[in-house]
């Protein structure tokens, strides 16, 4: 079965500081990772995909297949950075479906 | 395009009621989700559609619920007799199909059961 673990529900830290989302991830095919974010008041959207290895935000997030992991990262949290993360997973084969995480609340004080 | 509107946004409803919950997706878009949302279980796949079809509802808790896609612009979710353990925020998604992964949500629907 298809599991998705953010171990940590909340997260703060000071306006500057390094922060690691942890994400770990229990699928024996080949996945696909994805984090979302929910600002407050907004909607859930797509923050960024492994296959992109893209940076959004300054966020960066590197899939690690022998750890299972897809930790989101950014160098300098940013008080606009506070929010919900979510990791997600897609499974190979046609479904579009994903597997979300809890989420973790992160808070950037300033 | 104003996105996925659901509605209502809120309900508030007694124990044993049934409560229907409305989702328009985005235009173009093939697939259908419904999520449930709690801070013990966190984001939760109830249901989803493709094309109309009910492709995947292992996530549906109990015959209490129920999903219907009539056609591409409309979807429901109800839930009859509806109980305590049912409060929660309700999520419609939808995507185009393309296997981008990304989904784009409603604002949610919040349920309270009391």
């Amino acid at each position: 079965a298809q599991r998705v673990t953010q171990p940590e529900k909340l997260l703060s830290v000071f306006k500057g500081a390094p922060v690691e989302l942890k994400c770990n991830y229990s699928y024996s095919g080949s996945p696909e990772l994805f984090w979302y974010v929910q600002y407050s008041r907004q909607r859930l959207q797509l923050l960024l995909r492994h296959i992109s290895r893209e940076s959004i935000k300054g966020f960066t997030a590197d899939l690690n297949k022998g750890e299972t992991s897809f930790h989101l990262k950014k160098p300098f949290a940013q008080e606009e950075d506070s929010a919900m993360y979510y990791c997600a997973l897609r499974t190979q084969g046609g479904s579009e479906k994903l597997v979300f995480g809890k989420g973790m609340k992160l808070t950037v004080n300033p | 395009d104003a996105g996925v509107i659901q509605s209502p946004r809120h309900e508030v409803t007694e124990m044993g009621q049934e409560v229907t919950l409305r989702c328009k997706p985005i235009s173009g878009h093939n697939s259908l989700f419904w999520y449930r949302q709690t801070m013990m279980r966190g984001l939760e796949l109830l249901i989803y559609f493709n094309n109309n079809v009910p492709i995947d509802d292992s996530g549906m808790p109990e015959d209490r619920f129920s999903a219907k896609m009539p056609n591409a612009s409309f979807s429901t979710l109800k839930i009859q007799p509806s109980e305590p353990r049912d409060s929660a925020v309700y999520f419609c998604a939808s995507s185009s199909g393309l296997r981008t992964g990304e989904l784009f949500f409603g604002e949610g629907s919040r349920l309270t059961v009391l």
